[in-house]
């Protein structure tokens, strides 16, 4: 399994500031997730990073707004920019789905609240 | 694009008693992984059980197994003997084997409260 550490575990922000999540695997792995979960809310997946390459969005969630960075195996950051009260949710970091592991594991979320 | 639906937005029983969640699935898929997801308040999500499709025999991990019926495209979770630490957020998972293999997608959760 893989064992995921998120930073921070949570944060309350201002409107129109942006807020910087990183996430650190034990592990080398070739993707990693990041999601979006309102509170008692399922997950919507904001988009795959790969190391080396551009981040693939899903519809809806744009570079722009939720920029990705990747520059190794074990790290990646997703940054919520320019903020609003809508943003206020808990982002997860996620891996696997890959040749190496068949199910995903979740990092414990950074909660953000937008003021 | 493949749909899970949990159709028990929340669901209750009474500790040591067993429950089961219900989760139905549309693909027109063959080869595909299932999954239960356990995401306790303020807590990590961790993987609770997992079924790959092409596996006729149910799976099983200690207190929870699954009714895997793939003609139904139906993946229920039945919990026995419930206890207090139960108490969570439960999401079922598909992830196909055949296209797009990296995406997960998820149900909108049921919520199981555990009485004492």
């Amino acid at each position: 399994s893989a064992v995921i550490s998120q930073k921070p575990s949570r944060d309350i922000c201002q409107r129109g500031t942006s807020l910087t999540i990183q996430c650190q695997v034990d592990s080398q792995v070739t993707m990693m997730f990041w999601y979006r979960q309102q509170p008692g809310q399922s997950l919507t997946l904001i988009a795959t990073a790969n190391q080396g390459s551009e981040a693939t969005y899903e519809s809806g969630f744009v570079i722009d707004k939720f920029p990705i960075s990747r520059p190794n195996l074990t790290f990646s950051t997703l940054t919520v920019s320019n903020m609003s009260p809508e943003d206020s949710s808990i982002y997860l970091c996620s891996v696997g789905g890959d040749l190496l592991y068949n199910e995903q594991f979740f990092g414990p979320g950074t909660r953000l609240t937008v003021l | 694009a493949q749909t899970v639906t949990q159709s028990q937005p929340e669901m209750s029983v009474q500790e040591a008693e067993t429950v089961t969640l219900s989760c139905t699935y549309d693909t027109s898929e063959s080869d595909y992984y299932l999954f239960w997801y356990k995401q306790p308040p303020s807590r990590q999500m961790i993987l609770v059980i997992r079924q790959e499709a092409y596996k006729q025999q149910n799976a099983t991990e200690n207190r929870f197994s699954v009714n895997f019926q793939k003609a139904a495209k139906s993946f229920s979770l039945k919990i026995s003997d419930s206890q207090l630490g139960d108490a969570a957020m439960y999401f079922c998972a598909y992830r196909s084997r055949e296209y797009n293999f990296n995406k997960f997608y998820f149900g909108s959760g049921t919520k199981l409260n555990v009485k004492p």
